[in-house]
């Protein structure tokens, strides 16, 4: 079965200095990775996504994402962070039917001015 | 933005009585899914469709069904609620290969169990 851990819950962070967020994720096939941040009280966007085309993976607002298959991870990250990226962030991984998702425990990001 | 709607948005019901909570879509998409988001869990699958009338359960569906007659309505009825399923549900749709293309979210519905 699949499953996800982000491994972190709570991350802090000064503005203009690098975010790392994990994840790791358990799969006996290649899935599709994704991450997905979302703001307080909001919906859902997705930041990026991997789906066996190059490893390291550009998403928006200059975050990208490696996909490391030796170590199963799949670790977010930002060299600069802003004060707009305090949020939660969800690590997901797709089955093998690539009809369901499976989403980690999320991540809160602090960004401390 | 994908244009998703959910309704209501928020709800308070008491113990015991039905709920039917919609999901509308303008985006022709096949995929569609029932999330549930609690503090500490992330989101978890309640149940998903990939076409009219074909569902499928996911990992929390007990208490739970779905229904799909159109492609763009899939509605999520709760037959009996708990106060266990005080929850942020949010629905959410995808193209037509299903998990290797993103999903979109809406904006979720609060619904309180009294």
């Amino acid at each position: 079965a699949q499953s996800v851990t982000q491994l972190d819950s709570h991350v802090s962070v000064s503005e203009g200095t690098p975010v790392l967020l994990r994840c790791n994720y358990s799969s006996s096939y290649s899935p599709s990775l994704f991450w997905y941040v979302q703001h307080p009280n909001k919906g859902l966007q997705l930041l990026l996504k991997y789906t066996s085309a190059a490893t390291l993976v550009k998403g928006i607002n200059g975050f990208e994402a490696e996909f490391k298959k030796s170590e199963t991870s799949f670790h977010l990250t930002k060299p600069s962070a802003h004060m707009s990226d305090a949020a939660e962030y969800f690590c997901v991984v797709s089955d093998r039917n690539f009809n369901k998702f499976y989403f980690g425990s999320g991540t809160k990001l602090n960004v401390k001015p | 933005d994908a244009g998703i709607t959910q309704s209501p948005r928020h709800k308070v019901t008491e113990t015991g009585t039905p709920v039917t909570l919609r999901c509308h879509q303008t985006e022709n998409h096949r995929y569609m899914y029932w999330y549930r988001q609690d503090p500490g869990h992330g989101l978890r699958l309640i149940h998903y469709s990939y076409g009219v009338k074909d569902t499928d359960k996911g990992e929390v569906s007990d208490g739970y069904s779905v229904s799909r007659s159109k492609t763009e309505d899939f509605l999520l009825t709760l037959e009996s609620a708990t106060s266990s399923q005080t929850s942020v549900y949010f629905c959410a749709i995808s193209e037509s290969t299903g998990a290797r293309d993103e999903q979109y979210f809406g904006p979720g519905t609060r619904l309180t169990v009294t």
